[in-house]
């Protein structure tokens, strides 16, 4: 039950900004926009998060547009450690009154010098 | 390094057999999360637990079953393993069960039944 739709990869040269598109058209208002990096298997990593308005923090930017039914990750100078699966998901209510990240299928970010 | 731990990193088991892993959350955090995830797939939920409750669950049997203690830490346990349970096993740990929190995951368990 992914909510979110990704390239299933990219290429981008090392210093470059880079650039991660969603789509999410059925997010819910009150639904999140997570962003998590996995690499070789390992844990995920957690990258960024927002709901109506842009995010920064020290690892990326997170523009959500204005109908939030889309999104861009910007990692603003990508390094070769940058390397990664990276997943954009809907944080999503449940009926017990928790919640759930819905992961999809993730965009492989290839960094090459 | 989150400061979510779980054990064991790899196991081997056969079909049929039971499993439990286990998960330490980061410090204070009060909510566990379990998550599987397959061969070049994306982790797919499977329950939540916040303040030792269950208060959510995926689309998995109930033979998956979970506890989480007073410490916060948790575990999953698989009965009557079958082959498609192969995969790595993730947990995430977050501060209270709101929905702005982030989730930390550990390195996960890598599960083979054979």
């Amino acid at each position: 039950d992914a909510k979110t739709t990704q390239p299933p990869s990219m290429d981008c040269a090392e210093g470059r900004a880079a650039n991660l598109p969603c789509n999410h058209s059925t997010i819910s208002g009150n639904e999140y926009v997570y962003w998590y990096r996995q690499i070789h298997s390992q844990g995920p990593q957690y990258i960024i998060h927002g709901l109506k308005n842009n995010e920064t923090n020290e690892m990326a930017s997170l523009i959500i547009t204005e109908d939030r039914k889309s999104s861009t990750l910007i990692l603003p100078h990508a390094t070769l450690r940058d390397t990664a699966v990276y997943y954009c998901i809907v944080r999503v209510i449940l009926t017990g009154g928790g919640n759930k990240l819905t992961f999809g299928t993730g965009t492989q970010l290839k960094v090459e010098l | 390094e989150t400061g979510v731990t779980q054990s064991p990193t790899h196991l081997i088991k056969t079909r049929g057999q039971q499993v439990t892993l286990r998960c330490s959350s980061q410090s204070g955090h009060n909510t566990v999360s379990w998550y599987q995830q397959a061969l070049g797939q994306g982790p797919q939920f499977i329950f939540q637990y916040y303040r030792e409750e269950e208060n959510g669950r995926g689309n998995f049997p109930p033979r998956f079953s979970g506890l989480q203690f007073p410490n916060y830490s948790s575990e999953l346990n698989v009965n009557a393993l079958e082959l498609d349970d192969s995969a790595l096993y993730l947990c995430a740990s977050s501060l209270g069960g709101g929905m702005n929190t982030e989730a930390f995951f550990g390195q996960g368990t890598r599960l083979t039944v054979v």
